[in-house]
């Protein structure tokens, strides 16, 4: 199994410029999210899903957009970078909300 | 919404003392309490976590103890070796499908 996997694992972006952060896992979990690690912010959390076709909102959602049509898969879209966002991003996985989380291996995104 | 507290944020011992990570909780209805390691440049990864039917857990030289009456739970490390060097995040997550909300995290640095 390769677990959780994050692409790019570094993006540069420019104010404005849009992308999307890949993530997918083989273990067939059900429950996926999407954090943010800033310098002595801990983990924050963007957004969530608790299986295909449902999403919601974390604690520091805007700026970004997610889906999730597949069980696998649950990209991460930045609208309009901002330099707030430059930040590391990790992807996370597990069978339910209160069942062990596996990170991917994060994505470090510089906004100029 | 639940919130957690964690202390200290950084915390320096003596290879071989005992470390202790403290974190407090807030809301009542939290079962869930996960504790996630995360080495310099790597991805968390869970090292132990406790439910709130269970007032104390080991494993080898990790050990969680939960008061419930007082909200906190902490994180005993004993005999540190240079390798338990790494950020320490806790986290709690309320009965039912509602999301981990993680503490900021306490740098851990043993020095040999």
């Amino acid at each position: 199994n390769a677990g959780v996997t994050q692409t790019p694992k570094f993006q540069v972006l420019k104010t404005g410029q849009s992308m999307t952060l890949q993530c997918a896992q083989d273990m067939n979990h059900e429950y996926m999210s999407w954090y943010r690690q800033d310098p002595g912010m801990g983990l924050r959390l963007i957004h969530y899903s608790v299986g295909a076709g449902i999403t919601d909102q974390g604690e520091v959602p805007n700026g970004y957009n997610v889906s999730r049509s597949t069980t696998e898969d649950f990209p991460l879209r930045l609208l309009s970078a901002a330099p707030s966002q430059t930040s590391v991003y990790f992807c996370a996985s597990s069978y339910s909300m209160q069942e062990t989380q596996y990170f991917g291996p994060g994505t470090r995104l510089l906004v100029l | 919404g639940e919130n957690v507290e964690q202390h200290p944020s950084t915390l320096s011992v003596q290879e071989g003392d005992s470390a202790v990570i403290k974190c407090t909780y807030s809301d009542s209805a939290s079962n869930y309490f996960p504790w996630y390691k995360q080495e310099l440049g790597k991805r968390p990864q869970l090292i132990i976590d406790i439910r709130s039917n269970v007032g104390e857990k080991k494993d080898q030289r990790i050990a969680v103890t939960l008061n419930k009456t007082a909200k906190h739970f902490s994180l005993h490390i004993t005999e540190t070796q240079p390798e338990d060097s790494a950020v320490y995040f806790c986290a709690a997550s309320i009965r039912g499908n509602t999301p981990l909300v993680f503490g900021k995290g306490t740098r851990l640095s043993v020095i040999a």
